[in-house]
């Protein structure tokens, strides 16, 4: 266990579905980050949560949609999603931003999502 | 902008072996952080180092070892002695300035086998 909980582990959904990954912290970090790891591309950041705030969409799609209700919880609520869609999206957090720890993250163990 | 390039998508020895992992990265902050990741099968990312730019002393912890070189923007990952349990993606990644957010910027990964 890494201090960063995601469920479910492993979601297949159709392209009419909405569902939605959970992620959990209790590591006190009030950072929190989505990120989709592809099977032919690099781990992309898509969303960053600062304090309850987001401070960063990295031209995600709208069919991805956040949701941060306090520090140690973060959603992504997903609908009409593609089957390119399918990834391991990983959750991370860390010290507050302005902290400036440089990055330093603390990663779940990943949703591993097939859209059908 | 920032970017981190893993030459080696994949790497196959036998155990016992020695295996160099490269890295190399671009960036115009002057004070920026290097980091190692391990994915194992399971998913998540595992954190092995943080280095900051101003610490150019190689380090060692047990068998893996890394060496930075500021003057050619590298930071390379060698395991000694390979282990099965060794056989893992490796992510090397590059946080900039507080001013970027914290954000981790990773490069491709490298896929390491080691083969008993």
């Amino acid at each position: 266990e890494t201090g960063v909980t995601q469920t479910p582990r492993h979601l297949v959904m159709g392209m009419t579905n909405k569902k939605s990954l959970k992620c959990e912290q209790h590591l006190g970090h009030n950072a929190m980050y989505w990120y989709k790891q592809s099977a032919k591309k690099p781990l992309e950041l898509m969303f960053v949560y600062n304090f309850k705030e987001q401070t960063e969409n990295n031209s995600v799609p709208s069919r991805f949609s956040p949701e941060c209700p306090n520090s140690s919880h973060l959603f992504l609520h997903l609908h009409t999603l593609q089957p390119e869609d399918s990834a391991l999206y990983l959750c991370a957090s860390s010290q507050a931003i302005s902290a400036g720890t440089g990055g330093n993250y603390t990663f779940g163990s990943g949703t591993r999502l097939t859209v059908v | 902008a920032q970017k981190v390039t893993q030459a080696q998508t994949e790497i196959s020895v036998v155990e016992k072996e020695d295996v160099t992992l490269d890295c190399v990265y671009e960036t115009r902050d002057t004070t920026y952080y290097l980091f190692w990741y391990k994915q194992p099968p399971s998913g998540e990312l595992v954190f092995l180092i943080r280095r900051n730019s101003f610490d150019e002393q190689n380090e060692i912890s047990g068998r893996y070892s890394w060496n930075f070189q500021k003057s050619t923007s590298s930071f390379n990952f060698t395991i000694t002695a390979s282990q099965v349990v060794d056989s893992a993606v490796y992510f090397c990644a590059l946080s900039g300035s507080k001013a970027a957010g914290n954000k981790l910027t990773f490069g491709g990964g490298t896929r390491v086998l080691v083969k008993p």
